[in-house]
């Protein structure tokens, strides 16, 4: 299986500052059709996660500009340029280059 | 719009099976493949396995194999999970999510209660 590492794991962050989480994987996600497939999903409390970013940093329709991804090979990065309250919640990390795999998560919380 | 509307709760006990629905609308249902996730309560989110809506097709993680058993209706655009042989630790909430590699959009999820 192929291995997500996300940190940091717990997130504070204060309303109007930038915020990064990281995702490292155990093996490189350059699928053999020239995309890697490295997707950012954000789970607030009590809802279905909500797909942000796919392909490592593609934004869904409908996603603040604030969210933005990036990355290559074996290491990804999902940055919030101004975090608002609204961006409470868990934030994951998955790879469908090879069997689907999630990170483990990565809670934001406001200071 | 695409939509993805999960049955409802359900508590079981021990040795029993459930079977979990995921109706689609909003879309060609064979056009895109769909997953299923699971996630333990207050834990993260794992891959259980997805399914050709083409083809009836199921592709299954290795700690799901055995129990574990997907399969679709094209005719109403829906699929289904069964879990047989219930345990504890089968305990936690069930998505299904559309499309192969894309995850684009989620049912709401189904919390399945395993409880003697």
């Amino acid at each position: 299986d192929v291995v997500l590492t996300q940190s940091p794991l717990s997130l504070p962050a204060t309303p109007g500052q930038p915020a990064s989480i990281s995702c490292r994987s155990s093996q490189g996600l350059l699928y053999s059709d020239g995309k890697t497939y490295l997707t950012w999903f954000q789970q607030r409390p009590g809802q279905s996660p909500r797909r942000l970013i796919y392909q490592v940093a593609t934004r869904e329709s409908g996603v603040p500009d604030r969210f933005s991804g990036s990355g290559s090979g074996t290491h990804f990065t999902l940055n919030i340029s101004r975090v608002e309250a609204e961006d409470v919640g868990i934030y994951y990390c998955m790879q469908s280059t090879h069997w689907p795999t999630f990170g483990q998560g990565t809670k934001l919380e406001i200071k | 719009q695409v939509q993805l509307v999960q049955s409802g709760s359900e508590l079981k006990k021990p040795g029993a099976s459930v079977k979990v629905s995921c109706k689609t609308s909003g879309y060609t249902f064979t056009n895109h493949g769909l997953n299923w996730v699971r996630q333990a309560p207050g834990q993260g989110l794992e891959w259980l396995g997805s399914i050709n809506t083409n083809t009836g097709n199921p592709t299954y993680a290795p700690a799901f194999t055995g129990r574990f058993v997907l399969s679709v209706d094209t005719s109403v655009s829906t699929a289904y999970l069964e879990i047989i042989r219930l345990k504890a630790d089968d305990t936690g909430v069930y998505y299904c999510a559309r499309g192969s590699t894309n995850f684009d959009k989620w049912g709401q999820g189904t919390l399945v209660t395993v409880s003697s």
